[in-house]
């Protein structure tokens, strides 16, 4: 059983186009987070996202919109793809924010043309 | 500002040798520590946790980590390395306020010699 799961898990597309990533956790767990790992592998928390409450919002263009249409859901909606969004973005789930344990998806790998 | 720092790159061991990857952090209060490991083309699986109590934490795979908040470190050990260990480890700390955020640190790849 997946616990964390993110589709797709590659999508390649061209500059100034519109794309989601879709996360879905089937732990019942009440926190969701994206994280983007640029090339040189860095991670960095994006947004994150409690009870369909937004709870985090990092210094990310507002090109990109995280929707919760319900707890066990976390889509990331980037528009207008530039080069440097090019990256692995990662959803990730805990129990709730004040558990520090988090389970991380497989990563969607973005390639923006 | 929270901070993690791993300060080596990239290691190189030959399989049977033992391992140690360095993590400093920068935290004022007591900090929620992790390893985790990401292996090529794979998400992030969680090798170990620090919350609290014994500063000597067992995780999977034989890797184990030892917190000394003297030297504000959480190096992460292995006695003999295996060549399935060659993967990306990342050490993070748990930021503040309560939001779980993981700040991260720059990773550290691993490579075994057979």
């Amino acid at each position: 059983d997946t616990a964390v799961s993110q589709t797709p898990k590659y999508l390649v597309t061209q500059m100034g186009n519109d794309k989601s990533i879709k996360c879905e956790q089937n732990l019942g767990h009440d926190t969701m987070y994206w994280y983007k790992q640029d090339s040189k592998k860095f991670l960095k928390i994006m947004f994150s996202y409690n009870n369909k409450e937004l709870i985090i919002n990092e210094t990310v263009p507002n090109r990109f919109s995280p929707k919760s249409p319900d707890k066990a859901h976390l889509n990331l909606h980037i528009n207008s793809l530039e080069l440097g969004d090019s990256a692995v973005y990662f959803c990730a789930s805990s129990q709730d924010p004040s558990v520090k344990e988090q389970f991380f998806g497989p990563g969607t790998r973005l390639t923006v043309l | 500002a929270q901070s993690v720092t791993q300060p080596d790159i990239h290691i190189t061991v030959s399989e049977g040798a033992s391992l140690e990857l360095r993590c400093n952090y920068s935290y004022g209060a007591t900090p929620y520590l992790f390893w985790y490991v990401q292996s090529p083309g794979q998400g992030l699986q969680l090798l170990l946790k620090y919350f609290s109590g014994d500063t000597l934490v067992q995780g999977i795979k034989g890797f184990e980590a030892e917190f000394k908040r003297s030297q504000s470190s959480f190096n992460l050990r292995k006695p003999s390395v295996h060549w399935s260990d060659a993967a990306e480890y990342f050490c993070a700390v748990v930021g503040s306020g309560n939001t779980g955020k993981l700040i991260f640190g720059q990773g550290t790849t691993l490579q075994v010699k057979p």
